[in-house]
């Protein structure tokens, strides 16, 4: 049950793009389908973004979308906005009905 | 909307006891999972528990097993926490959330310090 890992920094310019990896092993991420992504910003309570990989909730712009690689799994935002600057965590099923979250990401709009 | 209140933070002492409590509304509670994810100061998210609809079945992290116990009442809309043994490195944020194969709609959190 160890933390899945992230970069802890990502930085992108105003309408640019920005990817963030979640590296897991094949009894987490690369195991099944179930990752979700998380953003947070500061003193608020996680919102999540995608779910299965790379489904959106209803009401998440299409900026932000979701895929996976093997043991990886990947969050893009395109168009960065302003208000995309927050922490953004990685989640995952590792089996036996536990999950795992990532170590964190903090994403900073130039 | 789905809204998810929870309740019972506070100060308690190493050793402690502390009960958490969750109230949902707008949605059918029964008929979802539910999850515990805790969140240290300056660190990040910690699942850790979740129970089946109809509380048959429980699951917890490795670092909490045996001393915290997830339950629920459906009769009440209500999910719980119950907290033993309580150390410093239990200091957190406790949010509860309905679970989807992951935490899916989150409350906006109970703060628990345990300090002497």
């Amino acid at each position: 049950q160890s933390a899945l890992t992230q970069p802890p920094s990502a930085s992108g310019s105003p309408g640019q793009s920005v990817t963030i990896s979640c590296t897991g092993t094949s009894s987490d991420v690369g195991g099944y389908k179930y990752v979700s992504w998380y953003q947070q910003h500061p003193g608020k309570a996680p919102k999540r973004m995608i779910y299965e990989v790379s489904k959106r909730p209803s009401g998440v712009p299409d900026r932000f979308s979701g895929s996976k690689s093997g043991n990886t799994a990947s969050l893009t935002v395109s168009g960065l906005q302003a208000e995309d600057e927050a922490d953004y965590y990685c989640c995952s099923y590792a089996g036996s009905n536990i999950f795992v979250f990532g170590t964190g990401t903090k994403v900073t709009v130039l | 909307e789905v809204q998810l209140v929870e309740s019972g933070g506070g100060l308690v002492q190493p050793g402690g006891s502390l009960r958490l409590s969750c109230a949902a509304s707008g949605f059918t509670f029964s008929s979802y999972w539910m999850s515990w994810v805790r969140q240290a100061p300056g660190k990040g998210l910690e699942w850790l528990a979740n129970i089946k609809e109809d509380g048959s079945e429980k699951y917890y992290v490795d670092s909490v097993k045996g001393r915290f116990t997830i339950s629920r009442d459906n009769a009440q809309n209500s999910l719980y926490l119950q907290m033993i043994t309580l150390r410093a490195e239990d200091t957190a944020i406790y949010y509860c959330a309905t679970d989807s194969w992951g935490p899916a709609h989150w409350g906006q959190g109970a703060l628990v310090i345990v300090s002497s």
